[in-house]
């Protein structure tokens, strides 16, 4: 079964430094991965995506996240925080040998501190 | 402008009573998801449709009911069999295959 790991609750950053928010996964094939932010009180909004190819991806807002096979990791970074970052981050799972099922890790609340 | 509604934003109800949350999307995507959100849990899926007239149950179907009768709607019901039905519920659509998912702003659902 599919299954996706976010091992820190919460992630504390001061404004300007570089930040980084985990994800760990399983799957039984080859993964597509996702990164969503959630600000309060509304749906969750698209980040980036690895498919395939360059094991560093580029998404919106500055932030990208490097896919990591032997580690089953697609860890989230930017290099320099903004107040506005601050947000809940969740980090998904599609197992492409398991049709369209989507999984999602408990979120990372990320505090970025000015 | 293409998005997917969700409604109500508020939802109350007392215990005991079914209750139906509205989804309905124009982006012309064949696929639907229903997630529940409680603080700390993250996202849980609760079903999803590749297709019209067809669903599968997520990781935590029971108590839960769905239907995809037109390609645009996808309502979730709440049944009286749901033992903690409160909670943020959120609808979500994709085209098939790597695209990403297109969420809804969310229905909070309260039952006392």
């Amino acid at each position: 079964a599919q299954s996706v790991a976010q091992p820190e609750d919460q992630v504390n950053v001061a404004e300007g430094n570089p930040l980084t928010v985990k994800c760990t996964y399983s799957v039984s094939g080859n993964p597509y991965l996702f990164w969503y932010v959630q600000y309060p009180n509304r749906g969750l909004q698209f980040l980036l995506k690895y498919i395939t190819g360059d094991n560093l991806v580029k998404g919106s807002y500055g932030f990208e996240a490097e896919f990591n096979k032997s580690q089953t990791s697609f860890h989230l970074k930017k290099p320099s925080a903004l107040v506005s970052d601050s947000a809940l981050y969740f980090c998904a799972v599609r197992d492409k040998g398991a049709g369209d099922k989507i999984i999602f890790g408990k979120g990372t609340r990320l505090h970025i501190l000015p | 402008d293409g998005g997917i509604t969700q409604s109500p934003k508020y939802l109350f109800r007392k215990e005991g009573q079914n209750v139906t949350l509205s989804c309905e999307q124009n982006l012309n995507h064949d696929a639907m998801y229903w997630y529940r959100q409680d603080p700390g849990q993250g996202l849980r899926l609760i079903y999803y449709s590749q297709i019209v007239n067809d669903f599968q149950k997520g990781d935590i179907a029971e108590g839960y009911s769905v239907s995809r009768e037109k390609k645009e709607s996808f309502p979730l019901t709440v049944t009286s069999a749901q033992k903690n039905p409160t909670a943020f519920y959120l609808c979500a659509s994709s085209i098939q295959g790597d695209s990403p998912l297109h969420f809804g702003n969310g229905t909070r659902l309260t039952v006392t």
